[in-house]
């Protein structure tokens, strides 16, 4: 069965600040998709990035870079230059594709806090 | 815009009582899902569809049931509200029927609190 381990349960930083999250994912599968997903203080749930098994190219948007390495299981997300907007909840998540549909397991968040 | 939206947003009700809470989604998508958020286990998966007329068990289904009578609502439904019930509710939804690389829309959930 699939699983997703976010072992970093809270992280407090200043502004300004580089932060990594962690994020370490289990499966069978060869074929599989992460995610990253953000959760303000608001409530909502906002789709960041999306990464198949296939690619393992890292990707930067701006300030936020995800680094993907299948050799460790490890989707991890780095924040450059944090500012207090990044004050969030973090949530990896895996889809599988063999019988996995679209479900998402999620891992159990971040909560980031971003300082002045 | 298409939107997913959920209500009731609060909901209090006795342990015992049964209580639905609706989702609709204008994406015209194929996939719906429901997830609960309680502290110290993220998201779990509750119950899903990939259509009309197709329903799935997830994770944590116990105690819930859905129905998919059209593209667009999944209501999910607790047959006899528990305490172990009260969490926060999210509906989501995904295009393409069961694929598995799409990102999922969340709606802006729903605070249910069983007394």
């Amino acid at each position: 069965a699939q699983k997703v381990t976010q072992a970093q349960t809270e992280i407090s930083v200043v502004e300004k600040e580089d932060v990594t999250l962690d994020c370490v994912y289990e499966t069978r599968d060869t074929t599989y998709y992460l995610f990253w997903y953000k959760q303000p203080p608001s409530g909502e749930l906002v789709f960041l990035i999306r990464r198949n098994s296939f690619d393992e190219q890292n990707e930067i948007s701006g300030r936020y870079s995800w680094n993907f390495q299948k050799s460790t299981s490890s989707f991890n997300f780095t924040i450059t230059a944090s500012q207090v907007v990044d004050s969030a909840v973090y949530f990896c998540a895996l889809s599988e594709s063999t019988g996995g549909g679209n479900k998402l397991t999620f891992g159990t968040g971040t909560q980031l806090k971003v300082e002045l | 815009d298409a939107e997913i939206t959920q209500s009731p947003r609060h909901k209090i009700t006795e342990t015992g009582r049964q209580v639905t809470l609706a989702c609709h989604q204008t994406w015209n998508h194929n996939n719906m899902f429901w997830y609960r958020q309680d502290l110290g286990h993220g998201l779990r998966l509750i119950h899903y569809s990939y259509g009309v007329q197709d329903t799935n068990k997830g994770e944590v289904s116990d105690g819930y049931s859905v129905s998919r009578s059209n593209t667009e609502d999944l209501p999910l439904t607790l047959e006899s509200a528990a305490s172990s019930q009260t969490s926060v509710y999210f509906c989501a939804s995904s295009e393409g029927r069961g694929v598995s690389y799409n990102e999922q829309f969340f709606g802006p959930g729903t605070r249910l609190t069983v007394l």
